[in-house]
């Protein structure tokens, strides 16, 4: 059964650096976010992303976020400069169709830590 | 804004016996309900959803939720639980214009012997 997989599935950074969380999303979907989970919150929203644009985002998704989708397999979120409440669990998942009608299948998680 | 309760954080029950999980919600419309499950080490997995129609609604691994609109919830249940349905339960609504997925809190679910 296809899945969405996320790597690392841990990564430890000092304050300040540059993370690069990637996600390779279910291939004939067309629809792909990020969510993340601080430990002992709930699940929240960061960003949506289709047609090669950012279609919705939090107020948690500021300017230290970005995404991408490099190479038409790969979706990445970049945090700038790491900040210690970053420290979360990071969900990518993606849907055939928008979140509203389809399913989102979401990946592992990648676990940030930030010292 | 849109909100997802889950009153219950913990939840222990013995393996055989039924299980209920409660989820209200606040929301000017009706929205689309998720129920999902994260089992340790896992992502999180689609149990059922609710758009419209009929409000009991059948699931994957012998789920059922119901929604029931005057009380503004959509409650999980199992007849009969299984050991590996030790996870945490998450109720999420998404509203008919949106893509973005409103979680509730997650209620943590142990199986007795």
């Amino acid at each position: 059964e296809p899945e969405v997989t996320q790597t690392p599935s841990h990564q430890v950074t000092q304050m300040g650096q540059e993370v690069i969380l990637r996600c390779v999303p279910i291939s004939n979907h067309l629809y792909f976010y990020w969510y993340r989970q601080i430990l002992g919150q709930k699940v929240e929203f960061l960003v949506s992303f289709y047609n090669n644009e950012i279609s919705e985002k939090s107020e948690i998704f500021d300017d230290q976020f970005s995404v991408e989708r490099p190479d038409g397999s790969n979706f990445t979120l970049k945090i700038r400069s790491t900040k210690l409440e970053d420290s979360a669990m990071y969900f990518c998942a993606s849907s055939r169709t928008g979140g509203n009608t389809g399913e989102l299948f979401f990946g592992e998680g990648s676990r940030l830590t930030v010292l | 804004a849109q909100s997802v309760t889950q009153p219950d954080i913990h939840i222990t029950v013995s393996e055989g016996a039924s299980l209920e999980l409660r989820c209200n919600y606040s929301y000017g419309a009706t929205p689309y309900l998720f129920w999902y499950v994260q089992s340790p080490g896992q992502g999180l997995q689609l149990l059922l959803k609710y758009f419209s129609g009929d409000t009991l609604v059948q699931g994957i691994k012998g789920f059922e939720a119901e929604f029931k609109r005057s009380q503004s919830s959509f409650n999980l249940r199992k007849p009969s639980v299984h050991w590996s349905d030790a996870a945490e339960y998450f109720c999420a609504v998404i509203k008919a214009a949106g893509n973005k997925l409103t979680f509730g809190g997650g209620t943590r679910v142990l199986v007795k012997p």
